[in-house]
């Protein structure tokens, strides 16, 4: 079975600093990887997947993250942060296999942005 | 509208009650979720049915959690004699197609709290 940890539940930064939020997984098989966001009072939106091919995904507003076979790691980051990031933000997993419908999800990151 | 939806958004229940959650993925969307976040966790998952079928229920909590899909679009998961564990957000997610590489979309969940 898979399994996802996000090693930091809250970050706090200020606005225009740069970030990184952490995501480590675990799986057997081959994965796709994701990264949800979840603005207050909103449902999960995709921000970025990782499927194949290149190892660096990025989003149309400004985060990357790359995807580590060795380390197990998918971490987010962004060079200059806005209040409007201001959320929460999942890693999830897919993995190959009977199951491979399934999303596992780490915890989740709290990121404010403060100005 | 273009998304997910879900009702009721906010559902209070007395101990013993039966509820019932509703879900009316995109249009067209074959393949439907629903998903478990416990406060401060991340989502869970629930069942996933492809059209009527319900191909997967192996993480409902127990046998007082029913989810249905009779005409493979509009879902209800159901709970019966709820009880304060059933508190959390119950989200919904449906995809194009089934399949590793297909992108879910989630609703805004309904929030249950059972008193």
């Amino acid at each position: 079975a898979q399994s996802v940890t996000q090693l930091d539940s809250q970050v706090p930064v200020f606005e225009e600093a740069p970030v990184e939020l952490r995501c480590n997984y675990s799986s057997s098989v081959s994965v796709y990887l994701f990264w949800y966001v979840q603005y207050p009072n909103q449902g999960l939106q995709l921000l970025l997947k990782y499927l194949s091919g290149s190892t660096l995904v990025e989003s149309i507003n400004g985060f990357e993250a790359e995807f580590n076979k060795s380390q197990t790691s998918f971490h987010l980051r962004k060079p200059s942060v806005h209040i409007s990031d201001t959320a929460e933000y999942f890693c999830a997993v897919k993995a190959g296999g009977g199951s491979n419908y399934k999303l596992t999800f780490g915890k989740g990151t709290l990121l404010t942005v403060n100005p | 509208g273009a998304g997910v939806s879900q009702s009721p958004r906010y559902k209070v229940a007395k101990r013993g009650q039966d509820v019932a959650l509703r879900c009316d993925p995109i249009s067209g969307h074959v393949s439907l979720f629903w998903y478990q976040q416990a406060l401060g966790q991340g989502p869970e998952f629930l069942t996933y049915f492809q059209n009527e079928a319900q191909l997967d229920k192996s993480g409902l909590p127990s046998d007082r959690f029913f989810a249905e899909r009779p005409e493979g679009s509009v879902s209800t998961l159901k709970i019966q004699r709820t009880q304060q564990e059933d508190s959390a957000v119950y989200l919904c997610a449906s995809s194009l197609v089934q399949g590793q590489r297909d992108t879910q979309y989630f609703g805004p969940g309904t929030r249950l709290t059972v008193l």
